[in-house]
């Protein structure tokens, strides 16, 4: 079976300090990640992914994921947050077995405090 | 480049009812899928359609049915609406190579409410 666990349903952080959302996941076979971020009354838009390669991943809007295999996770990161970065975030892992399916996170909602 | 767009974005229905989502995929895709998403949760796969037939279906009753049309363009249709079918519906366009799905690029979601 495959799953990924987000341990926080949510995350305070003051605006100009680094910022994580945590992401862990169970899978067989090789792990396809992803994060994606969603406004309010919005859709998910795509931030980054994780195929294979190097373990830190850059995304868009300054994020970047590090994934980390012994742990089985994939925590997203920000050096320095935005306002504007407060969003509900969702990590999701592809069905490794049918490679159609994605399942996602219960989501973590982060506030970015002024 | 087009995105990905869905109609309508809000309708309210009675239960026993049956609705119709539409969705348009983004230029240069050529899958569709489609997730519910409940109040206060995490997208949940219904199913996905590439080359107008069903590649994948979740945990979902056969009254949640779709269709893929040539231009990839898509339609959700749900039967016998119950009031826990109340949820946003995400349609998402990818390309399918390889065997495997792509990233997801979503739609602004169908927020479907059941009375």
């Amino acid at each position: 079976a495959q799953s990924v666990a987000q341990p926080e349903d949510q995350v305070n952080v003051a605006e100009g300090n680094p910022l994580t959302v945590k992401c862990t996941y169970s899978v067989s076979g090789n792990p396809y990640l992803f994060w994606y971020v969603q406004y309010p009354n919005r859709g998910l838009q795509f931030l980054l992914k994780y195929i294979t390669g190097d373990n830190l991943v850059k995304g868009s809007y300054g994020f970047e994921a590090e994934f980390n295999k012994s742990q089985t996770s994939f925590h997203l990161k920000k050096p320095s947050a935005l306002v504007s970065d407060s969003a509900l975030y969702f990590c999701a892992v592809r069905d490794s077995n049918t490679g159609n399916q994605f399942y996602f996170g219960t989501g973590t909602s982060l506030t970015v405090i002024p | 480049e087009t995105g990905v767009t869905q109609s309508p974005t809000h309708l309210i229905k009675t239960r026993g009812q049956q609705v119709t989502l539409r969705c348009s995929s983004q230029s240069g895709h050529n899958t569709v899928s489609w997730y519910q998403q409940a109040l206060g949760q995490g997208p949940q796969f219904i199913f996905q359609y590439y080359r107008e037939e069903e590649n994948g279906r979740g945990n979902f009753p056969p009254r949640f049915s779709g269709l893929q049309f040539p231009n990839y363009s898509s339609e959700l249709n749900v039967n016998a609406l119950e009031l826990d079918d109340s949820a946003l519906y995400l349609c998402a366009s990818s390309s399918f190579r390889g065997g495997r799905t792509g990233e997801l690029f979503f739609g602004e979601g169908s927020r479907l409410t059941v009375l």
